[in-house]
Formats: C-alpha cells, structure tokens, sequence
C-alpha cells in the first residue's frame, strides 16, 4: 500500500520570507500523481499545486513551487514571499493510476507565519 | 462551474442515534465521490468512494455506511453512533487528477 510522509508536524516562516515542506511517499507504480493541499482554519481543503509523476519538470503555481525527486521519493513544496494567509495546514497527497482517483494523504505540517 | 455542497456544517449527536451526511455536487455528471475523515492532529482517512449510482467501495470496516442514491448524491449514514465516530468529515469529488472538497462537517458524539 501506498504510504505518504510528512516528518515536520510544525513549522514556522517569517513573512515575506521562504519556507519548504517535505513529504516522502512509497510505491512501487511508475506512474502516479502528487499533490499538496492547503487548509486553514476554516478547515476548507484548497489544492496548491499538483505534479504528474512522468513529468520532468517542476509544477509551479505564483509562488508555490515544488521539487519534485522521483527516484528519491520526494515532493516538498516551497512557499516563497510568505503570507499571513499562507498560515495553515498543509497536506502532501498521491494519487496512483486507475479509474477511482483516490488520494492517499500525508498527517500535515502546520505553517506559522509570523509577522 | 462545479461546486460542491455538504451539510449540515455542524453536529452534535448523543451515542446510539442515527447520522445522516449528505453531499451533492452540480455542474457536472458522474463525477468519483469519496467520504474522508479527518481526526484530531491525523491526516485524511478514506472512508468511502463511488465510482457510479449504487456502487459504493469501503476502505475502512467501522460503524458507517454510504450511499449514492442518485448520480450527483452520496450519503454517509450510521445507525447507532459511536464516540469514536466524532470528527471532521469530508466529502468529495474527482473530475480526474485532484479532488475536490466540500465545506465538511464536525461531529461530535456525545
């Protein structure tokens, strides 16, 4: 089974400064799909950004980005120019191929960010 | 545009009632739905998914049921509910890649 790893249960950023999340996942599939998705007090799931396994390229959303290591088994999310609305838990999903889409979640890191 | 509703957004249930969630999803047909919990300092649990009417997958045995009535409509219920049951569910919907989420609905057992 798959399995998704987040091993920063906190984290903290000063505003304006950059911040990276880890995750690290297992599978044995060659391709899938990876996500991080964001939820702030209001507990709303939002999708930041996503990545597609067979692409080679980093995916980047203004100023998310992730680094994606397919042969390490890693997809951390940077967050540059941090926010007072980047405060929030953040959660690292995959997605293996097949027709029932079902994400496998990360436990989340909890983003601080102080002023 | 699609969206996604669930309610109600808030519950509070003594032990041994019934519990009924619903989920309904517009602007768009067939769409996979799913059913996640989500306890206190944990991550999103699957609980279930429907890939069409009247076809419903388990990923966890627990006290819950779901079902989908009709093509944009996915219910979770229980008969007798368990403390264990409080949380934080989440229902939501896949055109394909990602998954979109409703509002979510704390319950509580007491």
């Amino acid at each position: 089974a798959q399995t998704v790893t987040q091993s920063q249960p906190e984290m903290s950023v000063q505003e304006a400064e950059t911040v990276t999340l880890s995750c690290t996942y297992d599978t044995s599939e060659s391709d899938y799909y990876l996500f991080w998705y964001k939820q702030p007090p209001s507990r709303q799931m939002i999708l930041v950004i996503r990545q597609e396994a067979y692409k080679q390229q980093n995916a980047t959303e203004n100023r998310f980005s992730v680094n994606f290591q397919k042969a390490a088994k890693s997809f951390s999310l940077k967050i540059s120019d941090s926010q007072l609305g980047d405060a929030a838990m953040y959660f690292c999903a995959y997605r293996a191929p097949g027709g029932n889409y079902k994400l496998t979640f990360g436990k989340g890191t909890l983003l601080t960010v102080n002023p | 545009s699609q969206t996604i509703h669930q309610w109600p957004a808030t519950l509070v249930q003594p032990v041994g009632s019934p519990l009924s969630l619903e989920c309904t999803v517009e602007g768009t047909s067939n769409p996979n739905l799913y059913w996640y919990r989500q306890a206190a300092g944990r991550g999103l649990q699957l609980l279930f998914y429907s890939v069409g009417i009247g076809q419903i997958s388990s990923e966890v045995p627990q006290n819950l049921s779901a079902s989908r009535p009709q093509d944009r409509q996915f219910i979770l219920s229980s008969k007798k509910l368990l403390l264990s049951d409080s949380g934080f569910y989440l229902c939501a919907w896949s055109p394909a890649w990602e998954a979109f989420f409703g509002q979510g609905t704390r319950l509580t057992v007491v």
